[in-house]
């Protein structure tokens, strides 16, 4: 079946500029996680939604990131006014109803790579 | 917040032989472990997991094991191939509402020498 899908796969902006990404989770998943990987690293949390609402916000780096999730369904990371720290791949994951016991594994898209210039 | 520590951060090893990679981790409320591998230009994918109630896991060639009271477990994969050359992620997750997202190790890039 169809995966995680994220848009653009890549996408180059000029610092200052505006950006969205979008993820399109896997059909029936309610919950759905951004993550940010800087080149080399590791996953950084940003941001976990259930179901519209984002119980969870404690990842993002600044009032310049925010996300919204329509439906519960598609999600939107956006980027204010960029700067070339927030160069990186931004992940989005999906999965199902996560309780207590939070063993739903996470299915990851390919990301989307945003360069800052 | 949980902490999980990984290593090595880069593992060679020749084809056929084992790899070992460990990872710690800080929340003796974790209960969850998953491990994912990243190739090139794409996303993690689970390749297998572990809950606090299990020690040990298998799954053909891989293998995982879990010490809760040393709060380490590690994965093992045996007869390596070329195709498992990758970037391997550890990650944990306590229980209870409030802790859903997965903390995640720093990686370990695995190459495998033909």
């Amino acid at each position: 079946g169809a995966g995680v899908s994220q848009s653009p796969s890549n996408k180059v902006t000029e610092k200052g500029k505006d950006v969205e990404l979008r993820c399109d989770p896997i059909s029936g998943h309610t919950a759905l996680y951004w993550y940010r990987q800087s080149l080399g690293q590791g996953l950084e949390f940003l941001i976990y939604f259930q179901g519209n609402s984002a119980p969870d916000k404690s990842g993002l780096p600044s009032d310049r990131f925010s996300a919204e999730r329509t439906g519960g369904s598609v999600s939107t990371l956006t980027i204010q006014r960029t700067q070339q720290e927030d160069s990186a791949v931004y992940l989005c994951a999906s999965s199902l109803n996560q309780g207590p016991m939070g063993d739903s594994p996470l299915h990851f898209g390919n990301g989307t790579r945003l360069t800052v210039t | 917040g949980e902490n999980v520590e990984q290593h090595p951060s880069t593992l060679s090893v020749q084809e056929g032989d084992s790899a070992v990679i460990k990872c710690t981790y800080s929340d003796s409320a974790s209960n969850y472990f998953p491990w994912y591998k990243q190739e090139l230009g794409k996303g993690p994918q689970l390749i297998i997991d572990i809950r606090s109630n299990v020690g040990e896991k298998k799954d053909q060639r891989i293998a995982v094991t879990l010490n809760k009271t040393a709060k380490h477990f590690s994965l093992h994969i045996t007869e390596t191939q070329p195709e498992d050359s990758a970037v391997y992620f550890c990650a944990a997750r306590p229980l209870g509402f409030g802790n859903e997202k997965l903390t995640f190790g720093t990686g370990t890039r695995l190459t495998i020498i033909p």
